[in-house]
């Protein structure tokens, strides 16, 4: 079945390290897409690539990095130097003009 | 310091009855709306769109009513099950990008 896969689905991050959230889809979707999901918050863009090797900044980028080396894969880093990781991360696919499909989710604790 | 969440809006609902969901949006450009239902701790799925040149469409169980001049869009749930039980919002397009509302928290009461 197609689908865009998150991994892992729960993650616990110390101070100062960085973690890296996957995203995998096998959709052939063009373009990929992250977000973060705060409660009683919408949904808050922090990059998205629409071709390989190329990305671009959302909303919210600071304090996060990505690659797209590959079509079907999207990996977000999220670094020390974001200040408050703790979110439920989504990461989501789409062909031009339609609807994302989105990922399960990556929930991101700071410990 | 910790931020702290809004609260989102509710909705509770009696097994069978009909729901209506409400969304405005804010871009008078977009074109297109989708309506989202997400489970606690999974992702969005997509359930109804509907282009800027219609003004209703209609699913399996639900229809989204558009008034472009309010800017207001509206999820109607026909006969609503306990699996309806989740967040609902709302997706408009303006260009190249989505831009996403909070939600409305719907619960069925069986």
């Amino acid at each position: 079945d197609g689908g865009i896969t998150q991994s892992p689905k729960y993650l616990f991050r110390k101070e100062g390290q960085n973690v890296t959230l996957s995203c995998e889809q096998n959709l052939n979707h063009d373009a990929m897409y992250w977000y973060r999901q705060d409660p009683g918050q919408g949904l808050r863009l922090i990059y998205y690539s629409q071709i390989v090797n190329d990305f671009q900044k959302g909303d919210i980028a600071e304090g996060y990095s990505v690659s797209r080396e590959k079509k079907e894969s999207f990996p977000l880093t999220v670094t020390s130097a974001q200040k408050n990781p703790t979110a439920f991360y989504l990461c989501a696919s789409s062909v031009t003009a339609l609807g994302y499909t989105f990922g399960s989710g990556t929930r991101l604790t700071v410990v | 310091g910790e931020s702290v969440g809004l609260h989102l809006p509710t909705l509770s609902v009696q097994e069978g009855d009909n729901s209506i969901i409400n969304c405005a949006y804010s871009n008078s450009a977009s074109d297109y709306f989708i309506w989202y239902k997400q489970e606690s701790g999974k992702g969005p799925q997509f359930i109804i769109d509907i282009r800027s040149n219609m003004d209703k469409r209609q699913g399996q169980r639900v229809t989204v009513l558009l008034n472009k001049t309010v800017k207001h869009l509206s999820l109607q749930i026909a006969a609503t099950q306990p699996g309806d039980s989740a967040v609902y919002f709302c997706a408009e397009k303006p260009g190249n990008q989505f831009y996403f509302g909070t939600g409305t928290s719907l619960t069925v009461i069986p």
